[in-house]
């Protein structure tokens, strides 16, 4: 089955710095990746995510970028605030047309960011 | 709200109970999907309905577990013989399922499982 790692664990940066978040698959039929923020006792929270099709993808202060030869997924922030500060989580899927219905999530083991002021 | 809703949203018991947890989806969300999440850690994937039929279900499901969606609207998982292993966050996810592809899934809020 796929496998997702997701470095680093924690990263702490500057409020106004950038963050970089990775992740690496195993699975060459995933085409959906998702990125999630869960803040302390909350819901995950889709914040972005792209597909196979396209090699990068730009929301504000978030972009994502995918490597289909070298299966890997990066997620950057830019420009960092407080509010930013929570656990990432990448995750990928192969899509329902290969599945025959549903994408189930395989998640990383999660990313703690924290913006210091 | 019109987002994923979960209930109850805390729930203790002692090992060898059952227990049920509910799931009502987004409401024109055709595909629901079961997560467990302990510290530390990212979701895992438990099992997924498309409408009422449930398509997969992951080898962490064990034979305690069942999971239903009678008419392809709410759902419920339910875990009887409950052991203290079985201590984890569930989380609920609804996507809308309209075509082929990978879809965006939305999460609940959870239910927090405490087994004593």
């Amino acid at each position: 089955g796929e496998n997702v790692e997701q470095h680093p664990s924690t990263l702490s940066v500057q409020e106004g710095d950038s963050a970089v978040i990775k992740c690496t698959y195993s699975d060459s039929a995933s085409n959906y990746f998702p990125w999630y923020k869960q803040e302390l006792g909350k819901r995950p929270q889709l914040i972005i995510d792209i597909r196979s099709n396209v090699g990068e993808k730009k929301d504000q202060r978030i972009a994502v970028t995918l490597n289909k030869t070298a299966k890997h997924f990066s997620l950057h922030i830019t420009e960092t605030q407080p509010e930013d500060s929570a656990v990432y989580f990448c995750a990928a899927s192969i899509g329902a047309l290969l599945t025959g219905g549903g994408n189930k999530l395989t998640f990383g083991t999660g990313t703690q960011l924290k913006v210091e002021l | 709200d019109t987002g994923v809703s979960q209930n109850p949203r805390h729930k203790i018991t002692k090992r060898g109970q059952n227990v049920t947890f509910r799931c009502d989806p987004i409401s024109e969300h055709n595909r629901l999907y079961w997560y467990r999440q302990t510290l530390g850690q990212g979701p895992e994937f438990l099992t997924y309905f498309q409408n009422e039929a449930q398509l997969e279900k992951s080898r962490l499901l064990s034979d305690r577990f069942s999971a239903e969606r009678p008419k392809g609207s709410f759902s419920t998982l339910e875990i009887q013989r409950t052991e203290q292993g079985d201590s984890a966050m569930y989380l609920c996810a609804s996507s809308l399922g309209a075509s082929g592809r990978a879809d965006e899934q939305y999460f609940g809020p959870g239910t927090r499982l405490t087994v004593t």
